[in-house]
This record gives C-alpha cells, sequence and structure tokens, in this order.
C-alpha cells in the first residue's frame, strides 16, 4: 500500500515553455504533499508543501511564480514549471504522507521526473 | 532548525564486508530520524525509522541502525554487503514547530561495492 506515482518520469522541453507534472497517492488521500527538487550528486532540497483546497507553502529561495503548485484534490498535486530556463534542470521529487497526522510516519516517495530544458 | 550531516559522500566496501554509513543530526527536540535507499533515477524508499523506544531500529534488505542521543547519531550499519546494496543513501531528520511533517535530508552518501 501507500504508493505515489509521478508523471512524466522523464520531460524534455524548450526553453520559455511550461512543463507539468503530476503526483498521485494511487491507494491513500493526501491532504498534504511535498515536493523536492534534486541537483546531480546532490540531496533532496524541499522546495514545497502543497495542501489540498489551499496555497502551497514556499521555502526560503523557491520563486512562486516559477514553480506553480495545485493541489485539487486528496489525491492530486501537480507541479508546473513555468518559463522553464536549462538551470531549471533537474530531477523532482514529490511524496506524501499516508497518515497526514502522523509526523513520525514516513513519507512515500513517487519515482521522480528528471525535466531537462534545452 | 534540523539538520542532518551525512560523513562521507562516498563509501566504498567489498561484497560481504560490513557497511557503516554515518549520521548526525541536530535537533532541538527528540527527533524522528529515517534512512532512504535511492537508485539511480528513481524515488526514495523506505529503509527504517526511529519514533520512539528501542534504540536499535531494524529495517529491510537486512540493514539497522542505533540512535544514540549522546552522540546525536542515527549511523546505518549492515553486517555483510551485497552487490545489489549500490546505491546512494539519505538520512532524514523530521521538523519541529513550523516545520513539523517535513524532512530535511543529509548531502546522501553514494555506497559501492567491490565484488
Amino acid at each position: 500500500g501507500a504508493v505515489v506515482s509521478q508523471h512524466p518520469s522523464r520531460v524534455i522541453c524548450k526553453s520559455g515553455t511550461s512543463v507539468k507534472i503530476e503526483c498521485r497517492s494511487l491507494d491513500f488521500q493526501a491532504t498534504t504533499m511535498f515536493w523536492y527538487r534534486q541537483f546531480p550528486k546532490q540531496s533532496l532540497m524541499l522546495m514545497a508543501t502543497s495542501n489540498e483546497g489551499s496555497k502551497a507553502t514556499y521555502e526560503q529561495g523557491v520563486e512562486k511564480d516559477k514553480f506553480l503548485i495545485n493541489h485539487a484534490s486528496l489525491t492530486l498535486s501537480t507541479l508546473t514549471v513555468t518559463s522553464a530556463h536549462p538551470e531549471d534542470s533537474s530531477f523532482y521529487i514529490c511524496s506524501a504522507r499516508d497518515r497526514p497526522e502522523g509526523y513520525n510516519s514516513p513519507l512515500h516517495f513517487g519515482n521522480g521526473t528528471r525535466l531537462t530544458v534545452t | 532548525a534540523q539538520s542532518v550531516t551525512q560523513l562521507g559522500s562516498h563509501v566504498s566496501v567489498s561484497e560481504g564486508a560490513l557497511v557503516l554509513l554515518r549520521c548526525n543530526y541536530s535537533s532541538s527536540v527528540p527527533p524522528y530520524l529515517f534512512w532512504y535507499v535511492q537508485y539511480p533515477n528513481q524515488g526514495l524508499q523506505l529503509l527504517l525509522k526511529y519514533t520512539t523506544g528501542a534504540t536499535l531500529v531494524k529495517g529491510i534488505n537486512g540493514f539497522e541502525a542505533e540512535f544514540k542521543k549522546s552522540e546525536t547519531s542515527f549511523h546505518l550499519t549492515k553486517p555483510s554487503a551485497h552487490m545489489s546494496d549500490a546505491a546512494e543513501y539519505f538520512c532524514a531528520v523530521s521538523g519541529d514547530g513550523s516545520t513539523l511533517g517535513r524532512l530535511y535530508f543529509g548531502r546522501g552518501t553514494q555506497l559501492t561495492v567491490w565484488p
């Protein structure tokens, strides 16, 4: 149980275009989802916390207008990279907890999306 | 604020040798601690976690970790490495207060297993 599905797994886009990444909780409801970004050979950096039915909470230094997050249902959160540039190329990973109130419970991760901006 | 330090970005061991991956944390409150493993171009898979209770935690694939409060450490070990253990390993600590529910990760340790 507790499967998080992320789509697409890989995407290549041209500079200036926008890309949408979907994150779905398949067998549980997630009122909160987390979006991470991972640079090559580096750790995961928390970008934002996606909240169902309300605005996302962004970490310091993350551009809200650049990385649009929508959490319209209890099983779906989307991250849209707007006006993408080569420096946005990275590995994006979403995660969710199957028990929102269980802060001691682990996060379940999607398989990530490799974004390449040319 | 919570932070995680993983000593050694790369660890190499021979197959059958002991695996030791180090993790130290800083937290203002008793933390929840996690170890995750990542294979290339994939998400993260939970190995084990410490919340409360027994300080020696056993996880999947023969891994275990010991929470030592006095040393603020949560090192990951495995008695005998297998080729399939080669991967990136991340230690993570839970947030508290305003960051409750979030996980903060160390920089990761790449484990290489030689035949």
